[in-house]
């Protein structure tokens, strides 16, 4: 099956500043997510994105599928960004494949 | 309002029980998953359905078993042959196994087996 690697694996970041989260996938892939997992276990759906740019608010992602990675861009980071961001691939058989997760600490 | 509802939130069992865990959902979706969740690991695929009356295996099967007998639920249980239960579970749902289907979480079960 298809291999999902993300990094870092831990993030400490201070209120305000600026953030990139990878996800490196080891085959093409039909569809892609990225969620937020919040402290109280919840996961949210932050952005579907199997190729291309989208933005929604402070957070955007890119997903370059020819070269089989996407990054999540988080600027200004509040301490309500703190969680675990997941990424999640689907290859042909549409059945997702996570990620081990970026757990993210922001710091007030 | 539509969405994915988990009962119940924490759960606590004694070994060589099995339990139930429930999932319902409003959103009319074809497809549910349910997945498991250990401390600092990712999610791994228990079992999925994409319709009712049919379900298949995910990467983790051993000791689990479902049904789909309604389109809104997909009940989990976890047998006594399951021999580490205790792990945060959580069940999605997507309007079916295909592109442009975003994957949808309700918000998990707590199960702690002694």
């Amino acid at each position: 099956g298809i291999q999902v690697e993300q990094s870092p694996p831990d993030l400490i970041l201070q209120e305000g500043a600026n953030s990139t989260l990878r996800c490196n996938f080891s085959d093409s892939v039909n569809n892609l997510q990225w969620f937020h997992q919040n402290p109280w276990g919840q996961l949210i759906n932050l952005f579907y994105i199997p190729s291309g740019t989208k933005q929604n608010g402070r957070l955007s992602a890119t997903t370059v599928a020819t070269e089989r990675y996407s990054l999540l861009y988080i600027s200004s980071s509040q301490t309500t960004d703190s969680g675990v961001y997941f990424c999640a691939v689907e290859g042909g058989s549409y059945i997702p494949t996570f990620g081990r997760g970026t757990s993210l600490i922001v710091h007030p | 309002d539509g969405g994915i509802t988990q009962s119940p939130k924490y759960l606590f069992r004694k070994e060589g029980q099995n339990v139930t865990l429930s999932c319902e959902q409003n959103l009319n979706h074809d497809a549910m998953y349910w997945y498991r969740q250990d401390p600092g690991q990712g999610l791994r695929l228990i079992y999925y359905s994409q319709i009712v009356n049919d379900f298949q295996k995910g990467d983790i099967a051993e000791g689990y078993s479902v049904s789909r007998e309604k389109k809104e639920s997909f009940p989990l249980t976890v047998t006594s042959a399951q021999k580490n239960p205790t792990a945060f579970y959580l069940c999605a749902s997507s309007m079916g196994l295909a592109e442009h289907y975003e994957q949808y979480f309700g918000p998990g079960t707590r199960l702690t087996v002694t």
